[in-house]
């Protein structure tokens, strides 16, 4: 099993721009779940899926952030316009079953906003 | 509020030397408990979890103490390695999902040759 992968794993930007973060969970994980990443903050959840359905995206920093999952084995994680505190690292985790607490966490993909 | 603290930010430990890192959790209603590792430039890796019907689980040279009286988790790693150095996470939760898995700020160890 390759794990839960994301891409890029490094991007810089520059203020204004868009961003688009991707994920592919692991093959029969049915939740799945976007973590940012902050020295001040720790890890903070973004959002969360059950079945490809967005259940709880109360951890979205603002409406510059969203989330899509159009299939069982891909997400991305968008945002637009980018600015210079959203510099992070965005995890994706996925895990087997609604009920289940053991996460599978990807690389990580490491954001800088210029 | 909920919160997950941890007693130290970093700790250092001689090679083959034992440690502890410590956490500090005030939701006495968890239920659930986990530690996660995060090595550099990795994402965090599970290593063990406990419930709260349990003071004690062993792994392969680690151990998780919890003492829910005064809400104090604790992970034991014997004989540390290199390969230790990480920053050690734990979590906790109470019921099923792991979208309430509430995160601690973590500790840094570094193992010393």
């Amino acid at each position: 099993d390759a794990g839960v992968i994301q891409s890029p794993r490094h991007e810089v930007t520059e203020m204004g721009q868009e961003v688009t973060l991707r994920c592919k969970p692991i093959s029969g994980h049915n939740s799945l779940f976007w973590y940012r990443q902050t020295m001040m903050r720790g890890l903070e959840l973004l959002i969360y899926f059950n079945n490809n359905v967005p259940i709880d995206d109360s951890g979205m920093p603002e409406d510059r952030f969203s989330a899509k999952m159009p299939n069982a084995s891909f997400s991305t994680l968008k945002i637009q316009p980018s600015e210079p505190r959203d510099s992070a690292v965005y995890f994706c985790a996925s895990t087997r079953g609604s009920g289940a607490n053991v996460l599978t966490f990807g690389a990580g993909s490491r954001l800088t906003v210029l | 509020g909920e919160s997950v603290g941890l007693h130290l930010p970093t700790l250092s430990v001689q090679e083959g030397d034992n440690s502890i890192i410590n956490c500090a959790y005030s939701n006495s209603a968890s239920d659930y408990f986990i530690w996660y590792k995060q090595e550099s430039g990795k994402g965090p890796q599970f290593i063990i979890d406990i419930r709260s019907n349990m003071d004690k689980r062993q792994g392969q040279r680690v151990t998780v103490l919890l003492n829910k009286t005064v809400k104090h988790l604790s992970l034991q790693i014997a004989a540390t390695q290199p390969g230790d150095s990480a920053v050690y996470f734990c979590a906790e939760t109470k019921g099923r999902g792991a979208q309430k898995l509430v995160f601690g700020q973590g500790t840094r160890l570094t193992i010393n040759p």
